[in-house]
């Protein structure tokens, strides 16, 4: 079936890691995506992996993959204030026939001085 | 950048009335989603559009219909809206290249109904 895991809350000190999971159940994924949304606002999309790769670095963000476990993770570097947010992971299997994303429940990310 | 606006930020309407939540974006994207969001369960498509008058349910689609009349318009409709339909809801759009396409979507910034 069909369905992307990620724990609900994260709380970390500014200037530490964070570090976001995500577990997802389809193998034949080609994309996995990391979706931003701060309050009130709509989705920004972070970035995105391509399932034939291991990791992904930008900036202070690196997305790791591990195909085998399907498990997929956020860290961001150095979390400022501005970094809180609910972050989405998600997923377009092939088998659901069209570009459908599937999405986390989102984490909600809090930074505290 | 791909821009999609949504025609409303807030709205607030009376059960059993119509309501109309109009998304554009400007990039000539083929395919347009409609998503709803509600805490603790992330995104759920109602539908999606992957060319002009061409529409797909998604996983949640009953007390909703759509309209794609032009390519860069796609609207949402709650023909008699109900206080379980009070959700936020997202629109996205993504360039499409036949409906089993993968693109990245983009999403517009949302609209928050609430459902009296």
């Amino acid at each position: 079936g069909e369905d992307v895991e990620q724990s609900l809350f994260l709380s970390v000190r500014e200037g530490d890691s964070s570090v976001i999971n995500c577990t997802y159940t389809d193998s034949s994924s080609t994309y996995l995506y990391w979706y931003k949304q701060e309050p009130g606002a709509g989705l920004q999309l972070l970035t995105y992996i391509f399932s034939n790769m291991d990791m992904k670095q930008d900036q202070r963000l690196t997305v790791l993959l591990n195909k085998k476990d399907k498990h997929l993770s956020l860290r961001i570097a150095d979390t400022q204030t501005g970094d809180s947010a609910i972050y989405f992971c998600a997923e377009i299997p092939l088998s659901g026939g069209y570009n459908k994303l599937i999405f986390g429940a989102g984490t909600r990310l809090a930074v505290h001085p | 950048d791909v821009k999609v606006t949504q025609s409303s930020r807030y709205l607030v309407k009376r059960t059993g009335e119509k309501v109309f939540l109009e998304c554009v974006q400007d990039m000539d994207h083929e395919n347009m989603f409609w998503y709803r969001q509600d805490p603790g369960l992330g995104l759920r498509l109602i539908y999606f559009s992957y060319d002009v008058k061409m529409k797909e349910k998604g996983d949640i689609p009953e007390g909703y219909s759509v309209s794609r009349e032009k390519k860069e318009r796609f609207s949402l409709i709650l023909e008699s809206a109900s206080t379980n339909q009070t959700s936020m809801y997202l629109c996205a759009s993504s360039l499409g290249s036949g409906a089993a396409s993968t693109d990245t979507q983009y999403f517009g910034p949302g609209t928050r109904l609430t459902v009296l």
